[in-house]
């Protein structure tokens, strides 16, 4: 399978703890994105990654939310003394960067459960 | 900023019928791009038509087309010949010519019955 991919599809952790999540993009594409989606509600954007370089990033990403793409394939957002706010799907999408609107194609998301 | 509505949480239509799934959106951006993604339950998220602002002409992508009112800013989806593999949520979305974050609506859910 060539898509995205995302690990883990699943975590549980408690309150407090830190957690890191890997994405890892279609081959050949050189933007990455992350999105978060809670129950009932359609994705918001995080952060966007063009090569290695982070380019945009949301008002949703505090302080306590990091994400790297060190050598400009795959990328890690790591959420720091989670909290139980966090709980919710974490999204991936990359997309091959021919222009501005090139197609975002996604992974299959993240979920974090925290206690 | 951009925002996205979609205003039928839940829709549903009998296989091999026509069903349009509504979506409005407000920007003040002249050149945007439109998109229509669909969600399988446990499934990831896949793009099913898109649509630049600036082309009169409606996109259309097999059973899928879309009816796309740039004065009204509405961006309506149809489905034709409805197949029970269509069940999913639907998501519309929206990009600005200036940035890369989709904005997503709140999603509509289409159930398909025999």
């Amino acid at each position: 399978d060539t898509g995205v991919s995302q690990n883990p599809r699943h975590k549980i952790t408690k309150r407090g703890q830190n957690v890191t999540f890997r994405c890892d993009p279609i081959s050949e594409h050189n933007r990455l994105y992350w999105y978060r989606q809670t129950l009932g509600q359609g994705p918001e954007f995080l952060t966007y990654f063009q090569n290695e370089a982070q380019l945009e990033k949301s008002r949703l990403l505090s302080d306590r939310f990091s994400a790297e793409r060190p050598k400009g394939s795959f990328s890690t957002l790591e959420i720091q003394r989670t909290e139980q706010g966090d709980s919710a799907m974490y999204l991936c999408a990359s997309s091959l960067g021919a222009g501005r609107t090139d197609t975002q194609y996604f992974g299959p998301g993240t979920r974090l459960t925290v206690l | 900023a951009q925002t996205v509505t979609q205003s039928q949480p839940e829709m549903s239509v009998q296989e091999a019928e026509t069903v349009t799934l509504s979506c409005t959106y407000d920007t003040s951006e002249s050149d945007y791009y439109l998109f229509w993604y669909k969600q399988p339950p446990s499934r990831q998220m896949i793009l099913v038509i898109r649509q630049e602002a600036y082309k009169q002409q409606n996109a259309t992508e097999n059973r899928f087309s879309v009816n796309f009112q740039k004065a009204a800013k509405s961006f309506s989806l149809k489905i034709s010949d409805s197949q029970l593999g269509d069940a999913a949520m639907y998501f519309c979305a929206c990009l600005s010519n200036s940035g890369y974050a989709l904005n997503f609506g709140k999603g509509t859910s289409l159930l398909v019955t025999p």
